[in-house]
C-alpha cells in the first residue's frame, strides 16, 4: 500500500525566513500529489498540486513544491515566511491513477512563526 | 468555496447511540468522500462515494456505514458510538476530469470539519 511522511512533525522558524516541508511518498508509478494547509479548527484548503508536466509547481500565497522522481519527494518550499502562515501542512498522495481519487495524508506538520 | 456543507457542526452523544453527519453538495460532483482526523495520523478515509448508491470502503470503515441516495447529499452513520470514534470528520468532493478540470485533472475540496465527541 502507498504511504506518506512527513518527516517533521513540528517546524519553527522565524518571520522572514525561508521554509521547506519535506513529503515523501511510496508508490511505483507518479502520483497525483498535493499539499494542504490547516489552520486551527478549520478545514483544509488546497495550496497546490502535481499532476505531470513541469516539477516545479506554483501555488497560492507564495507557495511552490517540486517534484522530484528519484527521491519520491514532492517538498514545499516558501523563500520568505509570513506570520499568517502559522498552521498545519499536510502532503498527500493520490495513487489510484486518476480512477477513484481516494487520498493518503501524511500526518502533518505544524509550523509555528515567531516574530 | 466548493460549495460543501457539513451538519451538524459540533455533536456531543453518547456511547451505544447512532449517529448520522451529513454532507450537501451544491455543484453535482461525482465524487464524494468521509475523512477523520486525529492527532498524529493526520487524514484517514472511511468511505466514498462514485456515483448515486455508489460506495466504496476506505482504510478505516469499521463502524461506519453510508448512503448516498442523491448527488447532492453523502451520509455517513455511526450505528452505535463508541469512544474510539471521537474525532473531527471531514467531507470531500472531487471535480474528477471531464467536470471542467479535464487538462489538470483532479482536484479534491474538503469541508469544515464536523466535531463529534463520544462520551
Amino acid at each position: 500500500a502507498q504511504s506518506v511522511t512527513q518527516p517533521d512533525i513540528h517546524i519553527t522558524v522565524s518571520e522572514g525566513a525561508s521554509l521547506e516541508l519535506r513529503c515523501n511518498y511510496s508508490y511505483g508509478a507518479t502520483p497525483y500529489l498535493f499539499w494542504y494547509v490547516q489552520s486551527p479548527g478549520q478545514g483544509l484548503q488546497l495550496l497546490l498540486k502535481y499532476f505531470s508536466g513541469d516539477t516545479l509547481v506554483q501555488g497560492i500565497k507564495g507557495f511552490e513544491a517540486e517534484f522530484k522522481r528519484s527521491q519520491s519527494s514532492f517538498n514545499l518550499r516558501k523563500p520568505s515566511v509570513h506570520w499568517s502562515d502559522a498552521a498545519e501542512y499536510f502532503c498527500a498522495v493520490d495513487d489510484s491513477g486518476g480512477s477513484n481519487y481516494k487520498l493518503t495524508f501524511g500526518k502533518g506538520t505544524l509550523l509555528t512563526v515567531n516574530p | 468555496d466548493a460549495g460543501i456543507t457539513q451538519s451538524p457542526r459540533h455533536k456531543v452523544t453518547e456511547t451505544g447511540t447512532p449517529v448520522t453527519l451529513r454532507c450537501h453538495q451544491t455543484e453535482n460532483h461525482r465524487y464524494m468522500y468521509w475523512y477523520r482526523q486525529d492527532p498524529g495520523h493526520g487524514l484517514r478515509l472511511i468511505h466514498y462515494s462514485y456515483g448515486v448508491k455508489d460506495t466504496d470502503k476506505g482504510e478505516v470503515s469499521d463502524g461506519y456505514s453510508v448512503s448516498r441516495s442523491k448527488t447532492e447529499d453523502f451520509l455517513l452513520t455511526l450505528e452505535s458510538a463508541t469512544s474510539s470514534q471521537t474525532s473531527v470528520y471531514f467531507c470531500a468532493i472531487s471535480d474528477s476530469p471531464g467536470q471542467g478540470s479535464s487538462t489538470s485533472g483532479n482536484t479534491i475540496y474538503f469541508g469544515e470539519g464536523s466535531w463529534l465527541t463520544v462520551v
